[in-house]
């Protein structure tokens, strides 16, 4: 299965920043998602990277808030902005060759925003 | 809205117990079930994927069963150890291939 590097593991931002999250997996892939996990929650899915266009966000996720880039099938970036104490989270990003494959995830990233 | 529910929320075994959780999920536009293993400060492991009804998986000594037709899966630890101490997420995967998780199991194994 496809290895996912994500940076920065955990960050410290102020609020009203913007924090861009890098995810490279070491292999193509065809899908890849970010997802986020709010104190005490499950996994909530933000977005579908879609290379070379637009990501499709769901329903509470907006582009504005949380663009998403992915140029290419190996690397993708999630980026928080103007931060408020609320997007405090851990953020993961994930990828699937297949969707009879289990689905890797990175080792997320811990944001907490002061 | 796509709805995945698991029970119960958390569990205390004891060394040695087995222990099953349950997982339901839509029965329709199924595509698969895939089930996860979270430890603290960790990425999200994948156990299983299972895709056909009445479906039974293992690892060790954890398995899984699957029904389709009524949208439920069972997870079983046989004999369960300190280090199976973790969450355990299920996620529906429809027809769009993005997958929607669970609230997870939170299991603690006291040796």
């Amino acid at each position: 299965s496809a290895v996912i590097s994500q940076k920065p593991s955990r960050d410290i931002c102020q609020r009203g920043t913007s924090l861009t999250i890098q995810c490279q997996v070491d292999s193509q892939v065809t899908m890849m998602f970010w997802y986020r996990q709010q104190p005490g929650q499950s996994l909530t899915l933000i977005a579908t990277a879609n290379q070379g266009s637009e990501a499709t966000y769901e329903s509470g996720f907006v582009i504005d808030k949380f663009p998403i880039s992915r140029p290419n099938l190996t690397f993708s970036t999630l980026t928080v902005s103007n931060m408020s104490p609320e997007d405090s989270s851990i953020y993961l990003c994930s990828a699937g060759r297949d969707r009879l494959s289990g689905y890797t995830f990175g080792s997320g990233t811990r944001l907490t925003v002061v | 809205i796509l709805n995945v529910e698991q029970s119960p929320q958390s569990l205390h075994v004891q060394e040695g117990d087995s222990t099953n959780f349950t997982c339901s999920f839509p029965s329709s536009n199924f595509y698969a079930l895939h089930w996860y293993r979270w430890e603290t400060a960790k990425s999200p492991e994948a156990l299983f994927v299972m895709t056909l009804n009445g479906d039974e998986k293992k690892k060790g000594r954890i398995s899984a069963t699957l029904n389709t037709k009524e949208g439920y899966s069972y997870l079983y630890i046989k004999g369960s150890q300190p280090e199976d101490s973790a969450t355990y997420l299920c996620a529906f995967n429809g027809n769009t291939g993005k997958l929607i998780f669970g609230q997870g199991t939170t299991l603690q194994v006291k040796p």
